[in-house]
């Protein structure tokens, strides 16, 4: 089991909201992200970051913001929730050595379920 | 622009046969390839690397292959049970600091 915590596993909030989701791991891996998965579809890298204060936007474009101001704790903050932001949401870290620096582990998501 | 594409239709087959799985990419030369194992309302999980220098890579019952003249990595699970029912993904990494970028999925239903 992957040492890698999302919190809260399940949130329906209602429109305008302002929500935080949490992720935090364990293995001290230097690198973190975001991605956004609607049910049977792929995944959609929003953030990522390779260190601490270092923090980049993935592929899909998202209103969300996240920051690193811990190597263990990487927040994705929604300032206005929306119907359209509606999906589950997975964090995951890397690190180790060698090739191993790039094998991902995931948390469990969170849904997001915005009314 | 990069893309990766795996087969969109889910894969069912007969249990105790070989599952093949085809991950095919265009405009990318990746120095690793990952598979990973996704079950429903889960997050994915790691199964095997493959360096671009390796032809072949086997753990237990997968067996994975990297042709980076074809562009393409096949992954094969021999001797397939119900419990390997999931979606998997192939994911390419051109090394260093790029960031990982994951295929839509393949399905595989295994029947009893």
């Amino acid at each position: 089991e992957a040492d890698i915590y999302q919190t809260p596993r399940y949130l329906v909030i209602g429109t305008g909201k302002k929500i935080t989701l949490e992720c935090s791991q364990t293995m001290g891996h230097d690198k973190m992200y975001w991605y956004q998965q609607d049910p049977g579809m792929e995944l959609h890298l929003i953030h990522y970051s390779y260190g601490v204060n270092s923090t980049e936007k993935g592929d899909l474009s998202s209103e969300s913001t996240v920051s690193r101001i811990r190597t263990e704790h990487f927040p994705l903050t929604l300032e206005s929730a929306r119907p359209s932001h509606t999906s589950q949401y997975l964090c995951a870290s890397s690190g180790g050595a060698g090739e191993k620096t790039n094998e991902q582990f995931f948390g469990p998501g969170t849904r997001l379920t915005v009314l | 622009s990069q893309k990766i594409e795996q087969n969109s239709e889910a894969l069912n087959i007969q249990e105790g046969k070989t599952a093949t799985l085809t991950c095919n990419y265009t405009n990318y030369s990746p120095a690793y390839l990952q598979w990973y194992r996704q079950d429903p309302g889960r997050g994915p999980v790691f199964l095997l690397l493959i360096r671009e220098n390796e032809k072949e890579k086997r753990k237990e019952r997968l067996k994975v292959t990297f042709d980076t003249t074809l562009k393409q990595s096949l992954f094969h699970i021999t001797a397939s049970q119900p419990a390997d029912s999931a979606t998997y993904l192939c994911a390419l990494h051109s090394g260093g600091y790029q960031k990982v970028t994951f295929g839509t999925g393949t399905k595989l239903q295994v029947i009893p």
